[in-house]
């Protein structure tokens, strides 16, 4: 399976950047997902990494490195509608179904 | 476009009962769907992944016969927890891979909360 570790909680003042690291251990990678869940409702896709680099896509970016088994999502120009949990998933060892990592729990206050 | 819908979104039933959660992709076909079952402050752990006109693959620790899988179409999946007991009180979220699209997202229903009294 897929090791994927992630902070649990973090918190940013609206208007600022925020930086939520993961790191996993799998083999075959297959990519990496961003999801952003609110309480209570379902996942969201934010961005899927399967090369290097950094992908950007409006106020969020997110990055990747293969050989260092790490990605971060970022979150520019934090607004209060942004405090939600970010969910990191990777799929690899053979199958294209991701795996989720706990979540970070974002707090965006004024 | 991409909508998965759930049915129902919550549902409250007595332990020994049986209930039935459905899944459909409403703007797309979806050659494969999943089970995911979420319990609080915890991540998303995949239950089962199902195939259009094929028996579900079921994760390990997860009981085939008290999780049944249905997916009888291109746009419906169907999960039924059986014998339901409280243990079993958790958010069921499926989602659905678009076949036309051929790639690897994942679209989420909006999930169905089951409270088992």
């Amino acid at each position: 399976g897929q090791n994927i570790d992630q902070p649990t909680e973090m918190t940013a003042t609206e208007g600022a950047i925020v930086q939520i690291n993961c790191t996993y251990q799998t083999s075959g990678f297959n990519g990496l997902f961003w999801y952003q869940q609110h309480a209570g409702e379902a996942p969201t896709f934010l961005s899927y990494n399967v090369l290097d680099g950094l992908e950007e896509k409006g106020r969020f970016s997110s990055f990747l490195s293969r050989s260092k088994g790490y990605s971060y999502l970022l979150l520019k120009e934090l607004q209060m509608k942004d405090s939600a949990s970010y969910l990191c998933a990777v799929s690899g060892g053979g199958s294209y179904i991701p795996t989720f990592g706990r979540g970070t729990s974002l707090i965006v206050h004024p | 476009g991409a909508v998965v819908s759930q049915h129902p979104s919550w549902v409250i039933c007595k332990s020994g009962t049986s209930v039935k959660i459905e899944c459909r992709s409403l703007d797309f076909q979806a050659t494969t769907m999943f089970w995911y079952r979420q319990f609080p402050k915890q991540s998303l752990m995949l239950m089962a992944t199902s195939n259009e006109g094929s028996k579900a693959t079921y994760e390990q620790g997860v009981e085939k016969d008290k999780f049944l899988i249905n997916h009888a179409s291109l746009t419906l999946s169907t999960l039924t927890v059986t014998s339901a007991h409280p243990e079993d009180s958790s958010f069921y979220i499926c989602s659905a891979r678009d076949r036309g699209l051929g790639t690897y997202e994942q679209y989420f229903g909006p999930g169905t909360r089951l409270t088992v009294t």
